[in-house]
Parts: structure tokens; C-alpha cells; sequence
């Protein structure tokens, strides 16, 4: 397993304004990805962020909306850009470091835009 | 595609009672399942993986192919087991998971003293 934590664990922001949200594992690993949890709604993927390379997005979201940073391979970022009341969600990281499709999950950031 | 299906939004039970989330999934490929729980004021956890095939917290969970189902069970349910319980799915190419999941919608279940 991993330790991950996030920063901020909450905000509350305005529309227009952009937030960068961070995520820090205690331990290396290859394969990151960024989910997001709307009210009441399950889990979705955001993008993969693989260390070196490009983030991939999933259908329905774009870098420009969710520019994702891999510096290394215990840290990354995402920034929620241009955010309005509809981006109000549980954002959530999540590290995949063996062979099994299992991870491992931050405790999340709760982001609300009025 | 991928899709997780679960239909149950919300299971009410005894303490002591059987319990059954369902769990039906669509993939063409070749599926690894796996249950995540979320206790109260917690993160989101693994429960159960279909590849060990254990039993956790009393909890089993069998895939079964021919009906693409990864139903979780429990014989004797307890009031610790209240949360909010997830099935996913991942795919696999080779030797190597593609490790993003896929999330059904989760089930609510309440376990009543």
C-alpha cells in the first residue's frame, strides 16, 4: 500500500478563479490518476499521469479544463481552470503501483465554486 | 466500453442477516474486479480483489463470467458494515493492467441493530 495525501482537503472558490490541487505518495510509483466525485454521483476518471509524459484524458474532459502536472513519480498536480458552480466536486488521487489493476486513494479534496 | 452496473442505490439490513450487493459488469476483454469501501469520514479503500479470491471482514465476492457478475456477500451482517460500497472493473492486456477503474454507483448499505 501507499500513504497519499492531498492538498488543499477543501476550498471554497469563485467562479472564474483556478485552483491547483496537489498530491504527494509516500512511495514511487509509475501510474497516477485523477478522478473526479460530483454530489451524490460515483467516481469518474479524469486523466492518467504517468511520470514523463503526457497526461491522457478521458472523454469529456480537456487539458486546457484540467491541466495535470507529473514532476516526478510522488507528486502531481491538478489545476481545475476557469471553474464554475458545475465544477463543485470531491477531486480525488489515486496510485496504481503493481501488476493488479488495484490503488490506492487520497482522502480527497472538496472543492466548492460559488 | 466498460460499465459497472449497480442497482441497488440504497440495502437496509438486520444485524445478523445475510447481505448481498450486486454487482453486473459489461467488458470485452479480459475484466479484474474489485469491491471499495468508504466507511464514514474515510477514504476510499479496497475491499476485495476477484484475483485473490479471499474473504475480508467476512466478505466474499466470486466472479462469475458466464452472467458478468461480481456480487459481494456477507453470511452475518454487522453495524460496522455500514457504508457506502463500490464495485469497479479494470481491463488487462497481457501481463499488465491497464489500472485505471471503472465505478458503478455505489450502494448505500445500512446495517440496523
Amino acid at each position: 500500500s501507499a500513504v497519499i495525501s492531498q492538498k488543499p482537503s477543501r476550498d471554497i472558490c469563485q467562479r472564474g478563479t483556478s485552483l491547483t490541487i496537489q498530491c504527494q505518495v509516500d512511495s514511487q510509483v509509475t501510474m497516477m490518476f485523477w478522478y473526479r466525485q460530483q454530489p451524490g454521483q460515483s467516481l469518474t476518471l479524469i486523466a492518467t499521469a504517468n511520470q514523463g509524459s503526457e497526461a491522457t484524458y478521458e472523454s469529456g474532459f480537456v487539458i486546457d479544463k484540467f491541466p495535470i502536472s507529473r514532476p516526478n513519480l510522488t507528486f502531481s498536480t491538478l489545476t481545475v481552470s476557469n471553474m464554475s458552480p458545475e465544477d463543485s466536486s470531491i477531486y480525488l488521487c489515486s496510485v496504481h503501483f503493481n501488476t493488479w489493476g488495484e490503488q490506492y486513494f487520497g482522502p480527497g479534496t472538496r472543492l466548492t465554486v460559488t | 466500453a466498460q460499465r459497472v452496473t449497480q442497482p441497488e442505490k440504497l440495502l437496509s439490513v438486520f444485524k445478523g442477516a445475510p447481505v448481498e450487493l450486486k454487482c453486473n459488469y459489461s467488458y470485452s476483454g479480459s475484466p479484474e474486479l474489485f469491491w471499495y469501501v468508504q466507511y464514514s469520514r474515510q477514504r476510499l479503500q479496497l475491499l476485495l480483489r476477484h484475483i485473490s479470491r479471499e474473504s475480508i471482514k467476512g466478505f466474499t465476492a466470486d466472479l462469475n463470467k458466464g452472467e458478468t457478475s461480481f456480487h459481494l456477500k456477507k453470511p452475518f451482517a454487522q453495524e460496522e458494515d455500514s457504508a457506502m460500497y463500490y464495485c469497479a472493473l479494470s481491463g488487462r492486456a497481457g501481463g499488465t493492467s491497464y489500472g485505471k477503474l471503472t465505478f458503478g454507483q455505489g450502494t448505500i448499505l445500512t446495517v440496523h441493530p
